[in-house]
C-alpha cells in the first residue's frame, strides 16, 4: 500500500539554525500539506500546496517557514531560524483530487527538537 | 474557522467492553468528517471517514461512527475493544468546499484498554 514517508524521524537543532524537513508524498497525489503537533496538544494545520504554489496557510506559517517541491517526488518544509517554540512533531500529508482531495494520508512525522 | 471538540481527554475501558469517543464540531456549513488513530511514536492512521451517503460509516479495526448533522456530532464507537486499541484518537473536520482542504483537529482522546 502506498504511503507517505518523512525524513529524518528525529531532528535536533540549535536555536537560530535552519532546518529542512523532507517528505515523499504518495506518488499520484497532487495536494500536499504540513501539520504540526506540539507535545500534548492537538494537530495544527500549517500549509497546503497545490500546483506548485501555496493554496492556504495558517497564522503559524509566518515568514520563517517556506515549502518547496524541488522535484517530482519530494516536498520540503524549511524553517529559516528555529525557535524553541518550533519544537514539535511535524507531519506531512498528501491527497488526491476531487473528493479524494479531502482524504489526507499522513506520514509518520519528524520530531523536531530545538535546543 | 472550525472548532472541533473532543470532550473526553482520557477514556479508560476494560477489554471487551464497548466504547464511545465523542466529537462535536462547530460548523454551519457542509463538512467532511474523519477519525484518525495515533499509536505511540507513530503517525496518524485514517480509521474512517464520512464524505456523503449513509450517516453510519464503518472503518478499520471494527470501529464505526455516526454523523449527526442536527447535533453536529461524529461519535466513534466500537462494540468490543481490544488491548491493541490503546492509542490516541483524533477527530478531524474539513469544510466543503474549502480552500486548501485544511483539516481542523480536535485535541484528541487517549483510549486505554484495561486487561
Amino acid at each position: 500500500e502506498p504511503e507517505v514517508t518523512q525524513t529524518p524521524s528525529h531532528q535536533v537543532t540549535q536555536m537560530g539554525q535552519e532546518v529542512i524537513l523532507r517528505c515523499v508524498p504518495i506518488s499520484n497525489h497532487l495536494y500536499f500539506y504540513w501539520y504540526r503537533q506540539i507535545l500534548g496538544q492537538k494537530v495544527e494545520f500549517l500549509v497546503s500546496f497545490y500546483n506548485n504554489e501555496i493554496s492556504e496557510k495558517s497564522e503559524i506559517f509566518d515568514d520563517q517557514f517556506s515549502v518547496e517541491r524541488p522535484d517530482g517526488s519530494n516536498f520540503t518544509l524549511k524553517i529559516r531560524s528555529t525557535k524553541l517554540e518550533d519544537s514539535a512533531m511535524y507531519f506531512c500529508a498528501s491527497s488526491g483530487t476531487g473528493t479524494a482531495a479531502y482524504e489526507q494520508y499522513f506520514g509518520p512525522g519528524t520530531r523536531l527538537t530545538v535546543t | 474557522a472550525q472548532s472541533v471538540t473532543q470532550l473526553d481527554s482520557q477514556v479508560p475501558v476494560f477489554e471487551e467492553a464497548p466504547v464511545e469517543l465523542r466529537c462535536n464540531y462547530s460548523s454551519s456549513v457542509s463538512v467532511y468528517l474523519f477519525w484518525y488513530v495515533q499509536y505511540p511514536n507513530q503517525g496518524l492512521q485514517l480509521l474512517l471517514k464520512y464524505l456523503s451517503g449513509s450517516t453510519l460509516v464503518k472503518g478499520i479495526n471494527g470501529f464505526e461512527a455516526e454523523f449527526n448533522k442536527s447535533q453536529t456530532s461524529f461519535h466513534l464507537r466500537k462494540p468490543s475493544v481490544h488491548i491493541s486499541d490503546t492509542a490516541e484518537y483524533f477527530c478531524a473536520v474539513s469544510e466543503v468546499p474549502g480552500t486548501g482542504n485544511q483539516f481542523y483537529f480536535g485535541t484528541g482522546t487517549s483510549l486505554t484498554v484495561i486487561p
